[in-house]
């Protein structure tokens, strides 16, 4: 069955501290995967996303993310967190015809 | 260039009734998901409309349905309200492979 697994729920940084986000997926067919973000109060944004080529993606605001297809893995990055970090980020496969599936989200809170 | 509408923002409803959401796409896009997000978890997939037909559908019963208008919004429809219903209700659009999400429509059943 096709599922996206974070690993950590809840994660609380100090800012400038680095950060790394697990998640696992597991699907069968061609792989797009995504990160998305919703900030408090705001709706879900793209982040970053990878379709193919170099499986080091660059997203938006210093956000990056690995994709090793060995391990099923597109785990999120950020060397130096901020404050306005705060959110919750769901990692998402393409699961055909751009039905999108999420993971259960991890929420992330940056203390100053 | 506006990005992906939803209407209303906010919706209380009593077990048994009937719910209407709507939902404008993104400029240019031509596909339109609905996604329901219960408090605590990820968005989980209802379905999706391409060109005024349900293309896909998750694992959602059947009185959830759904409408896409010739000028690609959309509209979710949910009969029978369940206590369960209660959630963010949210429609992302699409072109290509990376979806646009709404800001919501949060559903209250009592």
């Amino acid at each position: 069955a096709q599922s996206v697994s974070q690993h950590n729920h809840h994660v609380i940084l100090s800012e400038a501290a680095s950060l790394e986000l697990g998640c696992n997926y597991s699907y069968g067919g061609t792989v797009n995967l995504f990160w998305y973000v919703q900030y408090p109060g705001q709706h879900l944004q793209l982040l970053l996303k990878y379709f193919s080529g170099d499986p080091l993606v660059k997203g938006i605001k210093g956000f990056e993310a690995e994709f090793i297809k060995s391990k099923f893995s597109f785990n999120l990055r950020k060397p130096s967190v901020q404050w306005s970090d705060t959110a919750e980020y769901f990692c998402a496969v393409n699961g055909g015809y751009n039905k999108l599936i999420f993971g259960a989200g991890t929420r992330l809170a940056v203390h100053p | 260039d506006a990005g992906v509408t939803q209407s209303p923002t906010h919706l209380i409803k009593t077990r048994g009734q009937q719910v209407t959401l709507r939902c404008s796409p993104k400029s240019g896009h031509d596909t339109v998901s609905w996604y329901q997000q219960a408090l605590g978890q990820g968005p989980q997939f209802i379905f999706q409309y391409y060109e005024e037909e349900e293309r896909q559908r998750g694992n959602f019963p059947d009185r959830f349905s759904g409408h896409q208008f010739p000028n690609y919004s959309s509209e979710l429809n949910v009969n029978a309200l369940l206590l369960g219903d209660s959630a963010l209700y949210l429609c992302a659009s699409s072109l290509g492979p990376a979806a646009f999400f709404g800001p919501g429509t949060r559903l209250t059943v009592l």
